[in-house]
Order: structure tokens, then sequence, then C-alpha cells
């Protein structure tokens, strides 16, 4: 079973820029799931899908982010304008449903650079 | 605030060494899990223990659940070099939906 797959890997680029991120979930899984992680913390959410539709988006700085999932499958995260503090990996999630016993699987992160 | 907070922040042991790892989480929980991440990678589910267990074991693994004490361990016995990343608890709080809250982890090193 592919896992889930996220691009880039790698990002670096100054304030003010624009950036988006993609994340591809596991076939068939229902719930999609945005997290931020600063280094040496804990992930953070940022934003839940079902299907295509928000199911919790109340950490998610939406003067300069925001994020999509059209048809329900992929998704993506964009911040624009960045700022310093975004710097962080940003780790896409999936799971089945939206069961709290549902086992969350990650993606490898998008590393974030702002300079 | 996060919801769990792991204790100790970092952790150095030799091969074949038992390694303990602590959680305390504030709200009342469905349940617990426990996750790895290796450097620079993504997360990997490890353990979940619901919050009418008390104990759960998963291998190498084993967990604890106090939830009088709002707290619980994480055992890795025999430890490996592989076992090397960060360890993070994480619960639901007060969402009824997937959402996880994570503390902050611990980071074990493992020396061969």
């Amino acid at each position: 079973e592919a896992g889930v797959a996220q691009s880039p890997r790698y990002k670096i680029i100054e304030k003010r820029q624009s950036v988006a991120f993609w994340c591809n979930p596991i076939s068939g899984h229902a719930t999609l799931y945005w997290y931020q992680q600063i280094l040496g913390q804990g992930p953070k959410l940022l934003i839940q899908f079902q299907n295509n539709g928000v199911v919790d988006d109340s950490q998610l700085p939406k003067d300069r982010f925001s994020a999509e999932r059209l048809k329900g499958v992929d998704s993506t995260l964009k911040i624009q304008p960045a700022k310093l503090e975004d710097s962080a990996v940003y780790l896409c999630a999936s799971s089945f449903t939206i069961d709290r016993l549902e086992t969350q699987y990650f993606g490898p992160g998008t590393r974030l650079l702002v300079l | 605030s996060q919801q769990g907070e792991e204790d100790p922040q970092a952790l150095s042991i030799q091969e074949g060494e038992n390694a303990t790892m602590n959680c305390s989480y504030k709200t009342s929980i469905n349940n617990l899990q426990w996750y790895r991440q290796n450097s620079g990678r993504g997360l990997v589910h490890l353990i979940l223990i619901r919050s009418n267990e008390r104990e759960k074991h998963s291998g190498r693994l084993r967990v604890t659940l106090d939830t009088s004490k709002k707290s619980s361990s994480l055992l890795i016995t025999a430890s490996r070099a592989a076992d090397t990343a960060s360890y993070f608890c994480a619960t639901h709080g007060s969402s009824n939906t997937g959402k996880l809250i994570f503390g902050q982890g611990t980071t074990l090193q493992v020396k061969p």
C-alpha cells in the first residue's frame, strides 16, 4: 500500500514570498490533516478535511494560510505571504475515517525555511 | 498549549537497556496514542491505548495508562540503535474528531 506522498520535500523562500505544498493521501482515506511542526515541538494541527469539506481550521492563520481539497483526494496548503516564523516542517496525514480510533498515517513532510 | 507533555525531553542509553518515557495530559481522553519520528521523517503510529485500558503490549513496547493521574508511560525493552528517534504522545483533547494534540516529545538516543 502506497503511503502519504508530499512534495516538495524541501523549500527555501524569502519572507513575503508565497509557497504551496501538495499532499496525496492513501487511497480511500476520507480524512486528511495538515500539521505544522516547529523545530523541537510536536506537530500542531492546522486544518482537517473530511472528503472535500473542512472539519477543523481553528488554528489555521487564515490571513496568510489557505488549504483546499477540491475533489476530496489531493490537497494543497498555501502560505501567502510567508513570515520568518513559518519556518517549520509541514506534515500531511490521512486516515480512513474521522473516528478517533483510526490510525493516522503521516507523509515525510515538507521542510520550509523562510529567510 | 499542548495537551500532552513528555518527560524527559531527552534520553540517552546504551543498546540493550530499557527506555522509559512519560506523558502527562490535561483533559479527559477517549484514547492516548504514541508515535515515533525518525530524524527528518514523518511520524509513525506505534500503539493506541483506550481510556478503559491500563496496559498494552506490542512487541518490545509496553504502554501504561493511569487516567486518575492523567499520565501514560512508554517502555521500550532491549533497545536497539534503530530505536533512536523522537517519541510523541498524542490525545484528542475535547475534540470528537480525529484531530490529535501532540506533546513536545522525548528524543531518545540509543548508543551501539
